[in-house]
């Protein structure tokens, strides 16, 4: 049973830096692609971005690039996403989610529990 | 990389049917046969309810089905229940390594 668990919550104050981790047991990390997806509270899904952690490429969403990246440490089996000058509009719960297959255009279909973001002075 | 557009709400009674619709542009819904459509209850992750537009992940109910016809796709539940009542998202591959998300729709069960 393929199971995804983030790390915890954080706090952090406008204009530092987020590390989030999602560690994948039952399965190796370099298995299909990780997306995240964010959803700030009371609001909707958005992606984020991807990353092939058998090649590690990476590709980001338009909003996030220069902000963001991706990366992993098959040694763990974990993903990690980096988020850089946070904002108080980045506070929301920040998922990563398995895609069912290794090709990009697949669905998703297991996610981790979700790791609450706070930007706030 | 707009967001795909759904309507905000929808509703039924137990027992009925409801389709949420889910438009894009050709170069994401209309253009790949990569629609995926998301559960998500109040504090929860969203759960993968149908991809490749049509099939159903083992363990859904065959209550939920789905469509599309060129930019629009479309989740139907029929045989509504109490515990359908979530948020439902849409999503689909965009060319170009990315996926994009409609806004989510909010079904009541009256």
């Amino acid at each position: 049973q393929v199971q995804l668990v983030q790390s915890g919550a954080e706090v952090k104050k406008p204009g530092a830096s987020v590390k989030v981790s999602c560690k994948a047991s039952g399965s190796t990390v370099t298995t299909y692609y990780i997306h995240w997806v964010r959803q700030a509270p009371g609001q909707g899904l958005k992606w984020m971005g991807m990353i092939n952690p058998s090649s590690i490429s990476t590709t980001y969403a338009q909003n996030f690039q220069g902000r963001v990246t991706m990366t992993r440490d098959t040694s763990t089996s974990t993903v990690y996403m980096a988020l850089t000058s946070l904002r108080s509009d980045d506070t929301a719960v920040y998922y990563c989610a398995r895609s069912r297959s290794d090709y990009e255009g697949d669905a998703v279909d297991i996610w981790g529990q979700g790791t609450m973001v706070t930007v706030s002075s | 990389q707009s967001a795909l557009t759904q309507p905000r709400s929808v509703s039924g009674s137990p027992g009925q049917s409801v389709t949420i619709s889910c438009t894009g542009t050709s170069s994401d819904v209309g253009g790949y046969n990569y629609v995926s459509w998301y559960q998500q209850h109040p504090g929860k992750a969203p759960k993968l309810m149908i991809y490749d537009v049509g099939k159903r992940p083992s363990g859904v109910p065959d209550r939920f089905s789905g469509s599309k016809s060129g930019n629009t796709a479309s989740l139907i539940i029929s045989g509504l229940q109490a515990e359908d009542e979530a948020d439902y998202y849409c999503c689909s591959y965009a060319g170009s390594y990315t996926v994009v998300f409609g806004g989510g729709t909010k079904l009541t069960v009256l």
